[in-house]
């Protein structure tokens, strides 16, 4: 069965500075992988997808995210992190072998503190 | 374009009782998706609903139950609640294109409390 980890509960950057926010995953076949990010109270908002094609998927403000097959990692990142991006950041693999079927299987979830 | 609503925003139950928790999806989609995030966790998927089916579901039991209507909307029925049913209820559209590669939406969650 598909899996994702994340292996931070926080990460903490000065506003300014790039951040990354780390995920690794396991899957059999090629995954698919999405980066979504959560505000207090609120749904899921989409930042980003690999599916195939280029490594570095960009994504919504200013968010990046590195696809590395051999270390089963897809680091979101971004180069120069604001007091607003601080929120919680989940990392979410699909099936990729019945693409018709949508499920998605999340982290556990990184909380990104930014401080001004 | 409206994006995927849910309603009620807040609910407060007590044990045994049931639930409707509903959905809307955004302009386009057909499938619908119900989540559940227990508080410090991610989304656990609870199952799927396309072309008013059933079509996959997560490791939840059957008191957790689901409806879509021809116009693609969605219900959530929890009967029997238990104390460990209270979380965050997301609901998520998407289209299920030839590709199978579309991304999922989230709505904003209903918020369920089980007293």
């Amino acid at each position: 069965a598909q899996s994702v980890a994340q292996p931070e509960d926080q990460v903490n950057v000065a506003e300014g500075n790039p951040l990354t926010v780390k995920c690794t995953y396991s899957v059999s076949g090629n995954p698919y992988l999405f980066w979504y990010v959560q505000y207090p109270n609120r749904g899921l908002q989409f930042l980003l997808k690999y599916i195939t094609g280029d490594n570095l998927v960009k994504g919504s403000y200013g968010f990046e995210a590195e696809f590395n097959k051999s270390q089963t990692s897809f680091h979101l990142k971004k180069p120069s992190a604001l007091v607003s991006d601080s929120a919680l950041y989940f990392c979410a693999v699909r099936d990729p072998i019945n693409t018709g079927f949508q499920k998605l299987v999340f982290g556990t979830g990184t909380r990104l503190l930014v401080s001004p | 374009d409206a994006g995927v609503t849910q309603s009620p925003t807040h609910l407060i139950k007590t044990r045994g009782q049931q639930v409707t928790l509903r959905c809307s999806p955004k302009s386009g989609h057909d499938t619908v998706s119900w989540y559940q995030q227990a508080l410090g966790q991610g989304p656990q998927f609870i199952f799927q609903y396309y072309e008013e089916e059933e079509r996959q579901r997560g490791n939840f039991p059957d008191r957790f139950s689901g409806h879509q209507f021809p116009n693609y909307s969605s219900e959530l029925n929890v009967n029997a609640l238990l104390l460990g049913d209270s979380a965050l209820y997301l609901c998520a559209s998407s289209w299920t294109g030839t590709s199978g590669t579309d991304t999922q939406y989230f709505g904003p969650g209903t918020r369920l409390t089980v007293l």
